[in-house]
């Protein structure tokens, strides 16, 4: 069982579809999070939960909306996307500690694609 | 905020050769410092780390790097590639709570 499991690996999807992506870390870890990859870009932060309360938004739209039940489960709930929301989309969770964390441990990513 | 650069966005190198992927970063304050690897289709993956102490720094698949703060830099190295090697780099820094920034990437292609 990997640590960061993410479903599905690949979604195709019209513009007034109504979808969700799947995370879940088994590693026992109170942080979560999700990054935005888009080709010939750094990776992007949309997302940051932490003992399951949102901590960071960073200025996502609101067609994203994220939610975290409990501290190994997180989703990213699809609307209304846009074909530029096309990329591959990156969980990750981290064990938080005084002064922060120390590294994250990544999922294998679900690739979307918008048409 | 701190920012990351890595100065080349594709590095091809022969098989059994040497390779440097250079990362650069800017930050008033201590940092940690992270490389991680993406193979196709795959997550990033986490080759090596530092944190504090000696400034070179030993990682998975026979990769190193080394911490340089006079010149803010922390290069990744490997003395001889594989064509198992080829995949996308990614260079990190963290100095505050829950903030991580990545360089752009660089394609290494390792070729027989």
């Amino acid at each position: 069982e990997t640590g960061v499991t993410q479903t599905p690996r690949h979604l195709v999807m019209g513009m007034t579809n109504k979808k969700s992506l799947k995370c879940e870390q088994h590693l026992g870890h109170n942080a979560m999070y999700w990054y935005k990859q888009s080709a010939k870009k750094p990776l992007e932060l949309m997302f940051v939960y932490n003992f399951k309360e949102q901590t960071e938004n960073n200025s996502v739209p609101s067609r994203f909306s994220p939610e975290c039940p409990n501290s190994s489960h997180l989703f990213l709930h699809l609307h209304t996307l846009q074909p530029e929301d096309s990329a591959l989309y990156l969980c990750a969770s981290s064990q938080d500690v005084a002064g922060g964390f120390l590294e994250l441990f990544f999922g294998e990513g679900s690739r979307l694609t918008v048409l | 905020a701190q920012s990351v650069t890595q100065l080349d966005s594709q590095v091809p190198v022969f098989e059994e050769a040497p390779v440097e992927l250079r990362c650069n970063y800017s930050s008033s304050v201590s940092v940690y410092l992270f490389w991680y690897v993406q193979y196709p289709n795959q997550g990033l993956q986490l080759l090596l780390k530092y944190l504090s102490g000696s400034t070179l720094v030993k990682g998975i698949n026979g990769f190193e790097a080394e911490f340089n703060k006079s010149q803010t830099s922390f290069h990744l190295r490997k003395p001889s590639v594989h064509i198992s090697d080829t995949a996308e780099y990614f260079c990190a820094v963290r100095t505050d709570l829950n903030d991580m920034r990545f360089g752009a990437g660089t394609r290494l292609t390792v070729k027989p």
